[in-house]
């Protein structure tokens, strides 16, 4: 079965800065989706950014980006300029290529955006 | 908004209760999963259906069940509730089988007293 660890519970960035939140997978399959959700305390899961296991490029969304290192099992998320209303929970999750579609989801980090 | 509805945002209930969720797919999606939010478990796969068919399942207890009508709108049932069924649940819905993206519904809070 696959796993996804979010190794940092929490963390803070002053606004117009840049934060990284981290997340590492584990999977024998190659193909493969992963994705980013932001919770905010609406408790609504918002989709962030998505990358497909099968391209290389990073993909970005805006001032969101990921650094998908696929022979490390590693996709962190990168926000910049980070704006008041980035504080959320931010789940990063895996969806397998084939067969089982649910999402498998870590644990999240809470980010804090200080003013 | 993503397009997802859910119904009720919030319940309140008994231990040994039942309730039921609801849930609208995006108008048009033939995919619709369930997944609980929890404090001990995190986010957890629930179950999956498409079409009215149930394709998948997670880690769901035997009290509970679900359906998928023909109109593509599902329920959630709960039965005998305890109290650490207390969580937040969400649907999501996606056009088809394979697609990647799941739309998440706003979630039923639900608090078993």
């Amino acid at each position: 079965a696959q796993t996804v660890t979010q190794s940092q519970p929490e963390m803070s960035v002053q606004e117009a800065e840049t934060v990284t939140l981290s997340c590492t997978y584990d999977t024998s399959e190659n193909n493969y989706y992963l994705f980013w959700y932001k919770q905010p305390p609406s408790r609504q899961m918002i989709l962030v950014i998505r990358q497909e296991a099968y391209k290389q490029q990073n993909a970005t969304e805006n001032r969101f980006s990921v650094n998908f290192q696929k022979a490390a099992k590693s996709f962190s998320l990168k926000i910049s300029d980070s704006q008041l209303g980035d504080t959320a929970m931010y789940f990063c999750a895996f969806r397998s290529g084939a067969g089982s579609y649910q999402l498998t989801f870590g644990k999240g980090t809470k980010l804090s955006v200080i003013p | 908004d993503s397009g997802v509805t859910q119904t009720p945002k919030h319940l309140i209930t008994a231990t040994g209760q039942r309730v039921t969720l609801r849930c609208s797919p995006r108008s048009g999606d033939l995919s619709v999963y369930w997944y609980q939010q929890s404090l001990d478990q995190g986010l957890q796969f629930l179950i999956q259906y498409y079409n009215g068919e149930e394709r998948a399942k997670g880690n769901i207890l035997e009290r509970f069940s679900a359906q998928q009508f023909p109109d593509l709108h599902s329920e959630l049932n709960l039965s005998s509730l305890e109290l650490g069924d207390s969580a937040l649940y969400f649907c999501a819905s996606t056009l088809g089988l394979a697609e990647e993206t799941q739309y998440f519904g706003p979630g039923t809070r639900l608090l078993v007293l």
